[in-house]
């Protein structure tokens, strides 16, 4: 089945530095998804990428879509206290369902 | 409030109960998916509808887990004989299928297995 892995797990960052996390899909992907969730909170939608090699900013916020439509990154740019969640990378198969990855909870230390 | 509604918002029960949670789409929204989560973990795909059609379901759903949208617009998951192992939060979300496909969450219903 279709499985999103994300990495890393877990990321520590002091305020102000910067924040990569990494998404790998083990099939090719129509579209990719962001989302953010805080802590007690529910996924919130934060960009969609569709085509090979996309890239998209958000203010401080990069999304990157590979070029084989397989893997994605978002990258932070000088991380705040606001930016404290995790970010969940979702794939859209061939299938049309919506599969989540692993997450990547961001602790960002004032 | 327009966006999507779960209730109930927590849910107790002892072990082999049934359980029946609601889900209210965003109205014009025609996909609709299900979603569990437990701590530390992302959204488990469990199955999703294209308006009142079940297109998918987990492989990893058993048997004692069923899903309607009867009419297309609100959605029961429902959790037989429940187990200790079926604690977690149960997710909904909507979107429409039209490219633009971002998925709108609700808030979840939490469900404790005692």
């Amino acid at each position: 089945g279709q499985q999103v892995m994300q990495i890393p797990q877990y990321q520590h960052v002091q305020e102000g530095e910067d924040f990569t996390t990494y998404c790998n899909s083990s099939t090719t992907l129509s579209n990719i998804q962001w989302y953010k969730q805080r802590p007690g909170g529910h996924p919130v939608f934060l960009i969609q990428l569709v085509k090979s090699g996309e890239v998209k900013k958000q203010k401080r916020l990069t999304f990157q879509f590979g070029e084989a439509k397989k893997n994605s990154s978002l990258h932070i740019t000088a991380t705040q206290t606001t930016d404290v969640g995790t970010y969940f990378c979702a794939g859209q198969g061939g299938a049309n369902n919506l599969f989540f990855g692993t997450g990547t909870r961001l602790t960002v230390i004032p | 409030d327009t966006g999507v509604s779960q209730n109930p918002r927590h849910k107790i029960t002892k072990r082999g109960q049934n359980v029946t949670f609601r889900c209210d789409p965003i109205s014009e929204h025609n996909r609709l998916y299900w979603y569990r989560q437990t701590l530390g973990q992302g959204p488990e795909f469990l199955t999703y509808f294209q308006n009142e059609a079940q297109l998918e379901k987990s492989r990893l759903l058993s048997d004692r887990f069923s899903a309607e949208r009867p009419k297309g617009s609100f959605s029961t998951l429902e959790i037989q004989r429940t187990e200790q192992g079926d604690s977690a939060m149960y997710l909904c979300a909507s979107s429409l299928w039209s490219g633009r496909t971002e998925a709108f969450f609700g808030q979840g219903t939490r469900l404790t297995v005692v």
